[in-house]
């Protein structure tokens, strides 16, 4: 039973470009949530994903958006990116209600 | 807004000794708190949680408390081993799949 997976495990980009990220939750799971770790802080939420739809969201801009996909994967968009936007993006997957969600490993986004 | 607050950042405990980490929570409405161990370069790992009708719990060495009407809530980990070195999260949510709110970390050192 495959846990839950992203990709790409590192990127690197370049001030002002775009960047999509990609969840594949775990077997089951049907709810995305998305989280930025900046280097030494804990995880932020950016937002969560049920049925297609955004279901809550976190105080992050705009730029910041996402989908979901009827397989239950899930992208994280980012347009205009800025230093700032350096971190590790962390997708977790859940069954509501009340299943405790479990993360994947992480994509490492450094922008320069 | 919401936020949880956690102490110390860095804790370095004598192998064999007890640590402890503490949090405090804003939001009046979370129900579920989890405690995470991140290791460096990987996910977020659950190592227990506790809901808020419930004021303690233990599994083996790790054990928390909550304390609902203070908004405070501890980590305690006993008999310390190197293998417990690693960052350590407390957070708070409203339900199980909800949004996570993550304390800052505290960076835990077992030395021999």
């Amino acid at each position: 039973d495959a846990g839950v997976t992203q990709s790409p495990t590192h990127l690197i980009k370049t001030r002002g470009q775009q960047v999509t990220l990609r969840c594949s939750p775990k077997s089951g799971h049907d709810t995305v949530s998305w989280y930025q770790q900046a280097l030494g802080q804990g995880p932020q939420f950016i937002f969560q994903y049920y049925e297609e739809e955004e279901r809550q969201r976190g105080n992050f801009p705009d730029r910041f958006s996402g989908h979901q996909f009827p397989n239950y994967s899930s992208e994280l968009n980012v347009n205009a990116l800025l230093l700032g936007d350096s971190a590790l993006y962390l997708c977790a997957s859940s069954l509501p209600p009340g299943d405790e969600q479990f993360f994947g490993p992480g994509t490492r986004l450094t922008v320069l | 807004g919401e936020n949880v607050e956690q102490h110390p950042s860095t804790l370095s405990v004598q192998e064999g000794d007890s640590a402890v980490i503490k949090c405090t929570y804003s939001d009046s409405a979370s129900n579920y708190f989890p405690w995470y161990k991140q290791e460096l370069g990987k996910r977020p790992q659950l190592i227990i949680d506790i809901r808020s009708n419930v004021g303690e719990k233990k599994d083996q060495r790790i054990a928390v408390t909550l304390n609902k009407t203070a908004k405070h809530f501890s980590l305690h980990i006993t008999e310390t081993q190197p293998e417990d070195s690693a960052v350590y999260f407390c957070a708070a949510s409203r339900n199980r799949d909800d949004k996570i709110i993550f304390g800052k970390g505290t960076r835990l050192h077992i030395l021999p």
